[in-house]
């Protein structure tokens, strides 16, 4: 099945600065990676996806990219603010083996320091 | 108001003893989900239905089973046979099973504790 490997497990910047976030897959066959945001004591949820047919989206200050040869994407996040603090976890949907499954890597926490 | 609503909230458990978490949707999503959410280990799926009356093993099914006899509901028991069951469970929905399948929706969580 789908392996997601994902670093850091923490990442700590000061308040304006970038944050960046990388995910590898195993599934070459995988078509969808969504990012998830967790803010403590609360639901993970969607703040942006990417499919394999594009290499880049972004949405205000926050962009994804994604290199199917090489089978990782990642998550940028510019001009940094105490909001953004919360576990970052990406995700791909492996079609291997059948189902419509997503497999999780095991999150970072982002830390934006005033 | 739509939404994915789990009880209980907070769960305590002795033991030996079998425990089902409610998981309940009013989304219309044909697509249901338990995951498990341990400290450093990310989401790991346990269960996932793509349609009523079927469902299929995730990557950590053991210990656990569902049932989906109707679309809204999709309850976890988490059987005595688990030999770590102290976790964060999540259940989400999705809109469907096919190809073009986007967010997942999650609940709010149910933490289980074993005495």
């Amino acid at each position: 099945g789908e392996n997601v490997e994902q670093h850091p497990s923490t990442l700590s910047v000061q308040e304006g600065d970038s944050a960046v976030i990388k995910c590898t897959y195993s599934d070459s066959a995988s078509n969808y990676f969504p990012w998830y945001k967790q803010e403590l004591g609360k639901r993970p949820q969607l703040i942006i996806d990417i499919r394999s047919n594009v290499g880049e989206k972004k949405d205000q200050r926050i962009a994804v990219t994604l290199n199917k040869t090489a089978k990782h994407f990642s998550l940028h996040i510019t001009e940094t603010q105490p909001e953004d603090s919360a576990v970052y976890f990406c995700a791909a949907r492996g079609l291997t083996g059948g189902g419509n499954k997503l497999t999780f890597g095991t999150g970072t926490q982002l830390k934006v320091e005033l | 108001d739509g939404g994915i609503t789990q009880s209980p909230k907070y769960l305590f458990r002795k033991e030996g003893q079998n425990v089902t978490l409610s998981c309940e949707q009013n989304l219309n999503h044909d697509a249901m989900y338990w995951y498990r959410q341990d400290p450093g280990q990310g989401l790991r799926l346990i269960y996932y239905s793509q349609i009523v009356n079927d469902f299929q093993k995730g990557d950590i099914a053991e210990g656990y089973s569902v049932s989906r006899e109707k679309k809204e509901s999709f309850p976890l028991t988490v059987t005595s046979a688990q030999k770590n069951p102290t976790a964060f469970y999540l259940c989400a929905s999705s809109m469907s099973s096919g190809s073009n399948t986007g967010e997942l929706f999650f609940g709010e969580g149910s933490r289980l504790t074993v005495l």
